[in-house]
C-alpha cells in the first residue's frame, strides 16, 4: 500500500535561518506531488506542485522553493526564513495526471521566531 | 478558473443533531468535487468525492453529499453527529486537472 512520510512534525526556526522540509512517498510511482501551506483560518494555499522529477510549478511567488530530486521525494526549502513563513505545511500526492484523490502527509508545524 | 466557497467559518451542533456544511463552487464545466476532513494537527483525509453519475454520494464515517448543478453546490450532510466528528472540513474542486482548489474550511464544534 502507499504511504507518505513528512518530517519533521514540528520545527522552530529563527528568522533568517534556512529551511528544509522533506516528503517521501512509498508504494507508488510517478505521483503528482504537492506542497500546501495552511495558515490559521485561511484554508489551504498551494505552494508548489510537481508532475515529474525536476519539474516544479510555483503557484505563489515567495522566498520558498521546491525540488524533486527523485521520483518520490519532494523537498521544500528556503534560504532565509521570514516571520510570515510560519504555518502548517502539508505534503500530498495523487496518482499521475489526475487529482482523483489526494493523500496527505501528517504535516509540519513551522514556527519562525 | 475554478473556485470554492465555504460560507461558514464555524458551525456548532449538539451531539446527535443533524449536520449540513455548505459548499459552493465555480467552474465552467462538470466539476470533480471532494470533501476532506482534518483533525487537529493532522493531514487531510478524503471523506467522499463526486465525479459523475448519482448526485448523492456516500462517504466514510456516515457522511453524504449531494451535487446540485443548478445551485453550484455540494453540501455535506450527516444525520447524527458524534463528538468525534469535531474537526475542520474542506470542500475542494478540480476541473479534471491535477490541481484541486480548496475552500478555506469550516470548523465543526460538537457540544455534548
Amino acid at each position: 500500500s502507499q504511504t507518505i512520510h513528512q518530517w519533521p512534525a514540528t520545527l522552530v526556526q529563527p528568522v533568517g535561518s534556512p529551511l528544509s522540509l522533506e516528503c517521501t512517498v512509498e508504494g507508488t510511482s510517478n505521483p503528482n506531488l504537492y506542497w500546501y501551506r495552511q495558515a490559521a483560518g485561511r484554508g489551504l494555499q498551494l505552494l508548489f506542485y510537481s508532475v515529474g522529477i525536476g519539474q516544479i510549478s510555483s503557484e505563489v511567488p515567495q522566498n520558498l522553493s521546491a525540488s524533486r530530486p527523485q521520483d518520490r521525494q519532494f523537498i521544500l526549502s528556503s534560504k532565509k526564513l521570514l516571520l510570515s513563513d510560519s504555518g502548517f505545511y502539508l505534503c500530498a500526492w495523487s496518482p499521475r495526471r489526475t487529482a482523483e484523490k489526494l493523500f496527505f502527509g501528517s504535516g509540519t508545524q513551522l514556527s519562525v521566531l | 478558473a475554478q473556485s470554492v466557497t465555504q460560507p461558514d467559518i464555524h458551525i456548532t451542533v449538539s451531539e446527535g443533531a443533524s449536520l449540513e456544511l455548505r459548499c459552493n463552487y465555480s467552474y465552467g464545466a462538470t466539476p470533480y468535487l471532494f470533501w476532506y476532513v482534518q483533525s487537529p494537527g493532522q493531514g487531510l483525509q478524503l471523506l467522499l468525492k463526486y465525479f459523475s453519475g448519482d448526485t448523492l454520494v456516500q462517504g466514510i464515517k456516515g457522511f453524504e453529499a449531494e451535487f446540485k448543478r443548478s445551485q453550484s453546490s455540494f453540501n455535506l450532510r450527516k444525520p447524527s453527529v458524534h463528538w468525534s466528528d469535531a474537526a475542520e472540513y474542506f470542500c475542494a474542486v478540480t476541473g479534471g486537472s491535477y490541481i484541486p482548489t480548496f475552500g478555506r474550511g469550516t470548523s465543526l464544534i460538537v457540544h455534548p
